[in-house]
Order: C-alpha cells, then sequence, then structure tokens
C-alpha cells in the first residue's frame, strides 16, 4: 500500500497571504489528523477529520480551517499568514473507527516559511 | 491543559548500553498511550499502542510498559545501535472521541555512539 503523501513538501510564503495544504491518506484509512511542529512546541494537534466531518478540534486559531473529500483525502488551509505560522505541518491517517485507538501513520509533511 | 511529560530531553549512550525513557501523563481520562520513533528527515513511525493498565509490548530489542493508575509509560532499549538514534516520542488518546486527537510529549532525543 502507498504511505500518506503531503503536497506540496517546500512552501515559501509571504505574511498576509493565505496557503493550502494537501493530503493523501493511506488507501482505506477514513481518519485523519492535522499537526503542527515547531521547535519550542513540539508537535502540536490542529485537527482530526472522518467520513467528511470534523471530529476533533485544537487550540488554534480559526485562521486555520480544514476539509476532507469524500475519497478521504484532506486540505488544511491557513489563511492571513504570520510568521509564527512557520512549521513543519504533518498530516496522519489512521483506520481509526469508534471504540478503537490505532496508530496514526504520518506523511513526510510539508515545511511552509513565513517571510 | 494535558501535560504529556517526557524524561530525560536527550540521552547519549555508547553502542551496546541499555537505555530506558519515561512518559508521565496525568492518569485520569486516559484511553491509550502511544510510543513512536522519528528519525532525521523521516516521518514519525509507531512503535506501539498500549491502552490497558499493566500492558507490556515488545519489538525486537525495544519494549515498553504502561502503569494508566500512577500515569506512566518506561520505553526501553536493550543492546542499543546507532540506527536507535532517533527521537522518541510518547502520545496521549485523552477522552472517549479522541481517536484521532494525539497529545504529544516534547521527546526524548537519543543519540547512540558507536
Amino acid at each position: 500500500k502507498a504511505g500518506v503523501t503531503q503536497t506540496p513538501r517546500y512552501l515559501i510564503k509571504t505574511r498576509g497571504q493565505q496557503v493550502t495544504l494537501s493530503c493523501s491518506p493511506i488507501s482505506g484509512h477514513r481518519s485523519v489528523s492535522w499537526y503542527q511542529q515547531t521547535p519550542g512546541q513540539g508537535l502540536q494537534f490542529l485537527f482530526e477529520y472522518f467520513s467528511e466531518t470534523q471530529r476533533n478540534k485544537g487550540n488554534f486559531p480559526g485562521r486555520f480551517s480544514g476539509r476532507q473529500f469524500s475519497n478521504s483525502r484532506s486540505e488544511m488551509n491557513v489563511s492571513t499568514l504570520e510568521l509564527g505560522d512557520s512549521a513543519l505541518y504533518l498530516c496522519a491517517s489512521s483506520p481509526t473507527k469508534a471504540g478503537v485507538y490505532n496508530e496514526q501513520f504520518f506523511g513526510p509533511g510539508t515545511r511552509l516559511t513565513v517571510l | 491543559i494535558l501535560n504529556v511529560e517526557q524524561s530525560p530531553q536527550s540521552l547519549h549512550v555508547q553502542e551496546g548500553d541499555s537505555t530506558n525513557f519515561t512518559c508521565s501523563f496525568p492518569s485520569s481520562n486516559f484511553y491509550a498511550l502511544h510510543w513512536y520513533r522519528w528519525e532525521t528527515a523521516k516521518s514519525p513511525k509507531a512503535l506501539f499502542v498500549m491502552t490497558l493498565n499493566g500492558d507490556e509490548k515488545k519489538k525486537g530489542r525495544i519494549s515498553a510498559t504502561l502503569n494508566t493508575k500512577e500515569g506512566y509509560s518506561y520505553l526501553y532499549i536493550k543492546g542499543s545501535q546507532p540506527e536507535d538514534s532517533a527521537t522518541y516520542l510518547c502520545a496521549l488518546n485523552a477522552g472517549g472521541t479522541s481517536y484521532g486527537k494525539l497529545t504529544f510529549g516534547q521527546g526524548t532525543i537519543l543519540t547512540v555512539h558507536p
């Protein structure tokens, strides 16, 4: 099975712009989670989508949003970029269904730099 | 705010040494504890997912234990090899619907010297 893929791998934007990141999960996985990794904060949970619905949300401002499509592919969007949004954004997929805590399979990440 | 703490922050060992790390978490709201290994320039990869108090899991030279009553998990590496050098992360599912939501610790950076 192909692994989790993320596009683009690297992105440079300027403050005030918006950005969309894409994640394709492992085939058959219906849960997609997004994380932000910064040197100071470690891996922070952004949100999780399951069957096109946001199932969990982390403590991030409304500038961060996401969605999931019927084929389980997911996108996250950051509007009005700030310098502090520079980070590695990881997505992870899981076959997780109710009542089962499965491991997550991570993609290679998108490195976003905001200038 | 949910605190998942790992210690030590970093560790340098010689090839062949055995080592262990600790992950501490609030015992209330516990549902599952994950361990991941994150090698440089790669993606985090799951080692174990544990849900039961007293659970012990093993994969090759790596093993983990779980104590949900006191809120800690240990990860052990026996006979460390240079290829074990990585950041080891623990993460918690805390909450009945937190299936895809992991709260991570800051990680333990392990360096194994040949």
